[in-house]
């Protein structure tokens, strides 16, 4: 398995509190990406990264920033958490942007009441 | 733009059974094809790919795949599924060098005893 791991994995918080989600990978890859979860809707992008302090905007970044400030840690942060933003958020990494072929974290279950 | 369509969100077998899980994309240029698994309350696994080369992929695990370039699909099969198999499997597309996966809906494969 790659090593991605994912902190916290489970989180309850309330509207409007911020949360920030860590990703740490032992692989030393260059490209980083944070997806969320929902049923119908399989994954969608929020963010990702492509070397330390480059990110760009994925389909769904509203209301997400990120920051990568070592290539092993990757933030995602939830400026002021709504409850439509309870999801199963992911993190992956992957080596080439060729071929894209991407590792995924066990994931965190992020519920905002 | 790039999208994928699994078409089939349930798909329910009974053990020994064939099972064909479906996907179809859209795009007009070369892609990469991805078939990830991802098993309860865990992250996704890359189950099989096709980069180039022969149109049929496989798995360790008893898993091919197709590509068809006229068609645009690139349906998941396995001649016998085991009660282990019971998945979401998710199809995925990349274009090379945009260091983005675009992932379908996803099918929940049930097998029963």
């Amino acid at each position: 398995d790659a090593g991605i791991t994912q902190s916290p994995r489970h989180k309850v918080t309330e509207t409007g509190t911020p949360v920030t989600l860590r990703c740490h990978q032992t692989e030393n890859h260059r490209y980083m990406y944070w997806y969320r979860q929902d049923p119908g809707h399989g994954l969608r992008l929020i963010h990702y990264s492509y070397g330390v302090k480059d990110t760009d905007k994925g389909e769904v970044s509203d209301g997400y920033s990120v920051s990568r400030s070592k290539t092993e840690d990757f933030l995602l942060t939830l400026e002021s958490a709504t409850s439509s933003q309870t999801s199963v958020y992911f993190c992956a990494i992957s080596e080439s942007v060729q071929v894209n072929e991407q590792y995924f974290g066990p994931g965190t279950r992020l519920t905002v009441t | 733009a790039q999208s994928v369509t699994q078409l089939d969100s349930q798909v329910p077998v009974f053990e020994e059974a064939p099972v064909e899980l479906r996907c179809n994309y859209s795009s007009s240029v070369s892609v990469y094809l991805f078939w990830y698994v991802q098993y309860p309350n865990q992250g996704l696994q890359l189950l099989l790919k096709y980069l180039s080369g022969s149109t049929l992929v496989e798995s360790i695990n008893g898993f091919e795949a197709e590509f068809n370039k006229s068609q645009t699909s690139f349906h998941l099969r396995k001649p016998s599924v085991h009660i282990s198999d019971t998945a979401e499997y998710f199809c995925a597309v990349s274009r090379s060098n945009t260091g983005k996966l675009i992932f379908g809906q996803g099918t929940t494969l049930q097998v029963k005893p």
